[in-house]
């Protein structure tokens, strides 16, 4: 079965330093993956996803993943990080071989961000 | 604007008592779903729909029931059956063509947050 792997469950990074959050995945075939932000209290927002395709892809604000076959990895990253960036964010890996499109996530990493 | 409604926000239950939680999509999406959260386990899934009249259980559906009469909606029941209800949940829809389709994204609602007294 598939599954996601967030190793850091928080972190805390400077404003301005640069970030880069882990996901590691299992997964049997080409996999569907995404990252969705959250803010406290709200319901998730899709960052990026990776379907296929250039292995470097951007997203909304600034962030970017970078899909790694080899490693089984789709980190998050972005350069430069603004106090608005404070939230939770969610891996994910999508399976179409359950007869629907079902989305296993990660356990999350919350992210801190000092001034 | 199109999108995903859930109400209440905020949901208090007492012992032994059934709640129902809505969710709303105006954004014309086939499938839905209904997730938990709960602090360090991510999201997992309760129940799923990619039409209407039909739906599944997800891999945590003991002690919830939902329907989907309408495409719009897909309210879920927390029974009294549900040991542990206190968490917050997430309704989701997404355009599925099933497996033989290509994957799309899922929208998130804001969340219902539910409390046991």
């Amino acid at each position: 079965a598939q599954s996601v792997t967030q190793p850091d469950i928080h972190i805390t990074v400077s404003e301005g330093a640069s970030l880069e959050l882990r996901c590691n995945y299992s997964y049997g075939a080409t996999p569907y993956l995404f990252w969705y932000v959250q803010s406290p209290g709200q319901g998730l927002q899709l960052l990026l996803k990776y379907f296929s395709g250039d292995t470097l892809v951007q997203g909304i604000k600034g962030f970017e993943a970078e899909f790694k076959r080899s490693q089984s990895s789709f980190n998050l990253r972005k350069p430069s990080v603004h106090w608005s960036d404070a939230a939770e964010y969610f891996c994910a890996v999508g399976n179409m071989n359950t007869g629907f499109q079902k989305l296993v996530f990660g356990t999350g990493t919350r992210l801190l961000v000092s001034p | 604007d199109g999108g995903i409604t859930q109400s209440p926000k905020y949901l208090f239950r007492k012992e032994g008592q059934n709640v129902t939680l809505s969710c709303e999509q105006n954004l014309n999406h086939d499938a839905m779903y209904w997730y938990r959260q709960d602090p360090g386990q991510g999201l997992r899934l309760i129940y799923y729909s990619q039409i209407v009249n039909d739906f599944q259980k997800g891999d945590i559906a003991e002690g919830y029931s939902v329907s989907r009469e309408k495409k719009e909606s897909f309210p879920l029941t927390v029974t009294s059956a549900q040991k542990n209800p206190t968490a917050f949940y997430l309704c989701a829809s997404s355009i599925d063509r099933g497996a033989g389709g290509p994957y799309n994204e899922q929208f998130f609602g804001p969340g219902t947050r539910l409390t046991v007294l």
